[in-house]
């Protein structure tokens, strides 16, 4: 079965400091994996998508997420925090496994500290 | 010029009342999705739409009917609310099956 582990509900770092946010997934087939951000009282926007091209990905604000087949992962990563990044994150995968739906990760909020 | 728009922004309503949801997109989108994010922000799925057609249907409780009068509009109608039925609940948009392009959710309080 098709599942997606955001390891963190939160991660709180400073402002200017490097940004990790983890996501683990599992898929029979090879997935298509994306990252979404919602800002607070906001709708969900896509920061990147991986489906199977490059395994590093560069998105939207500086992000990029990089897909680890042998960890099953695909963690979001910034070099440098800013304010304006506070906001939840949300892992999702589509495979096969699920007819292509969508299976969403439980999010992870992400804090930045001034 | 919002892309994927949807009203009312807040809605607070008495237990056993029927309301709806609003959902319209200019992006000429062929699929249409109505999903849940519960207190725990855990999003699913509830319907999806294709060209008017229902071709998701997840286990919903049958107070909820969506109606698509046409492919720009996916509707979201409950009847008898009830107190678990609070929620934020986000229209969305695509293509294809995959990149989504969101609404910016219809936040749903029932007393």
């Amino acid at each position: 079965a098709q599942s997606v582990t955001q390891l963190d509900s939160h991660v709180s770092v400073s402002e200017g400091t490097p940004v990790l946010l983890r996501c683990n997934y599992s898929s029979s087939y090879s997935p298509s994996l994306f990252w979404y951000v919602q800002h607070p009282n906001k709708g969900l926007q896509l920061l990147l998508k991986y489906t199977s091209a490059a395994t590093l990905v560069k998105g939207i604000n500086g992000f990029e997420a990089e897909f680890k087949k042998s960890e099953t992962s695909f963690h979001l990563t910034k070099p440098s925090a800013h304010m304006s990044d506070a906001a939840e994150y949300f892992c999702v995968v589509s495979s096969p496994d699920s007819n292509y739906q969508l299976i969403w990760g439980a999010g992870t909020k992400l804090i930045i500290k001034p | 010029d919002t892309a994927v728009s949807q009203t009312p922004k807040y809605l607070v309503t008495q237990m056993g009342n029927d309301k709806s949801i609003k959902c319209e997109q200019n992006l000429g989108h062929d699929t249409m999705y109505w999903y849940k994010q519960d207190s725990k922000k855990f999003l699913k799925i509830m319907f999806s739409y294709n060209n008017k057609e229902l071709i998701i249907n997840e286990t919903v409780p049958n107070r909820f009917s969506p109606k698509s009068p046409d492919k720009a509009h996916l509707n979201l109608h409950i009847n008898s609310l009830e107190l678990g039925d609070s929620a934020v609940y986000f229209c969305a948009s695509s293509q294809t099956n995959e990149k989504l392009f969101f609404g910016s959710g219809t936040q749903l309080s029932v007393l």
